[in-house]
């Protein structure tokens, strides 16, 4: 079973300043296809999980361009460039490249 | 508009089954894999179980494996998963989804499944 790794675990953020989440990965997530299968994911209070970053760095439709996702190896990293008050919540990463599918243990953001 | 509608949650006793059911709209269901994802209430993401558009491969997590299965109707647009011998650990709410990972990955509201006697 892959195992992802998110750091940290808790996030404090004042409003517009920039904000960073890491997640590691026990192994590569690189298909043979070229393909990364990796997302990142918000849960906001009281809602379901909504896909920021799919496919490794590849922003969703509709999420604002202050997200961005970035992949070393397996290493990967979800920026804010802006924290706004409606990115409270809490972040998942998620590996699909084999099953058990398997997530991160979450990242709550928080406004200072 | 894109929607995925679980139901079929509730309260069930220990040894019991349940199936869930996910009803698609909006979208091209019948080319998508389609998953089942269950939460604890309070606590992180647990991926079940998934079957690919077709219908013939399916995939499951062993805390649900020889427990659970997973089918589709694609005439219908519906995704199903019936879960048997439910356990008091079962209780979550439980999400099903689209495309986990890749561009037309969507989620449910979910459906709360509380197993108590």
């Amino acid at each position: 079973e892959i195992v992802m790794t998110q750091s940290p675990l808790s996030l404090p953020v004042t409003p517009g300043e920039p904000a960073s989440i890491s997640c590691r990965s026990s192994q590569s997530l690189l298909h043979s296809n070229g393909k990364t299968f990796f997302a990142w994911y918000l849960q906001k209070p009281g809602q379901s999980p909504q896909v920021l970053i799919y496919l490794g760095s590849n922003r969703a439709s509709g999420v604002p361009d202050r997200f961005s996702g970035s992949e070393s190896g397996t290493d990967f990293t979800l920026k804010i460039s802006r924290v706004e008050a409606e990115d409270v919540g809490v972040y998942y990463c998620m590996q699909a490249l084999q099953t058990p599918y398997t997530f991160g243990q979450g990242t709550k953001l928080e406004i200072k | 508009e894109m929607q995925l509608v679980e139901s079929g949650g509730g309260l069930v006793q220990p040894g019991g089954s349940l199936r869930l059911s996910c009803a698609a709209s909006g979208f091209a269901f019948s080319r998508y894999w389609m998953h089942w994802v269950r939460q604890v209430p309070g606590k992180g993401l647990e991926w079940v179980s998934r079957m690919d558009e077709f219908g013939s491969i399916t995939s499951y997590a062993d805390s649900v494996k020889g427990r659970s299965t997973i089918s589709r109707d694609n005439a219908r647009n519906t995704l199903y998963l019936e879960i048997n011998s439910l356990r008091v650990e079962d209780t979550a709410v439980y999400y099903c989804a689209s495309d986990l990972s890749g561009r037309s990955d969507w989620w449910g509201q979910g459906t709360l499944v509380t197993v108590s006697s």
